[in-house]
């Protein structure tokens, strides 16, 4: 079974300008998150999508910050415009349901911002 | 709101020897799940246990396992018989179990296990 893929793995932008992050989710998990984890610090859930709707977003930054998963497979997150404390990974996760025994979570790579 | 503490930022282990982690939690829900996860460097995080807040009994998976303790509110892991492999970031999670809303992981800091051979 393929894992949750990520791509890039590696980006490096400078402050303001635009960056996005795709994710592809195992396949039939029904339930998809991005977390943000910053050097030293455990990962923090941004955002949570069931199919195609959004479960939980209250610590999504907005302003700058936005993400979807259009047909309930694939996601991306975007960070227009981007800031110094927007350095972190980006960790994907999906699971087979949202909530019981089966919502384990799986994580992919993540993907590593560098802002300058 | 559910909060993680992992009080050790760095550990030790000499090979072969056993080593345990702490992780104390704070929650007002008494139907949870608690999680250890393992990050290697550079490497994706995978789980490595998981307990469920309404078994008295302690979870083990092979050289892994964890000391529950509920009314404490305390989820430490064990490992035994530690190999160069499991160095790596261990963080401690928390998830509610049921109910509407949100199903996020709630993590701790972290800590960094290093293993001498």
């Amino acid at each position: 079974e393929a894992g949750v893929a990520q791509s890039p793995r590696y980006k490096i932008i400078e402050k303001r300008q635009s960056v996005a992050f795709w994710c592809n989710p195992i396949s039939g998990h029904a339930t998809l998150y991005w977390y943000q984890q910053i050097l030293g610090q455990g990962p923090k859930l941004l955002i949570q999508f069931q199919n195609n709707g959004v479960v939980d977003d209250s610590q999504l930054p907005k302003d700058r910050f936005s993400a979807e998963r259009l047909k309930g497979v694939d996601s991306t997150l975007k960070i227009q415009p981007a800031k110094l404390e927007d350095s972190a990974v980006y960790l994907c996760a999906s699971s087979l349901t949202l909530q019981g025994a089966r919502n384990e979570q799986y994580f992919g790579p993540g993907t590593r911002l560098t802002v300058t | 709101a559910q909060t993680v503490t992992q009080s050790q930022p760095e550990m030790s282990v000499q090979e072969a020897e056993t080593v345990t982690l702490s992780c104390t939690y704070d929650t007002s829900e008494s139907d949870y799940y608690l999680f250890w996860y393992k990050q290697p460097p550079s490497r994706q995080m995978i789980l490595v246990i998981r307990q469920e807040a309404y078994k008295q009994q302690n979870a083990t998976e092979n050289r892994f396992s964890v000391n529950f303790q509920k009314a404490a509110k305390s989820f430490s892991l064990k490992i035994s018989d530690s190999q160069l492999g499991d160095a790596a970031m261990y963080f401690c999670a928390y998830r509610r179990r049921s109910g509407a809303g949100s199903y996020q992981l709630t993590f701790g800091k972290g800590t960094k296990l290093s293993v001498i051979p």
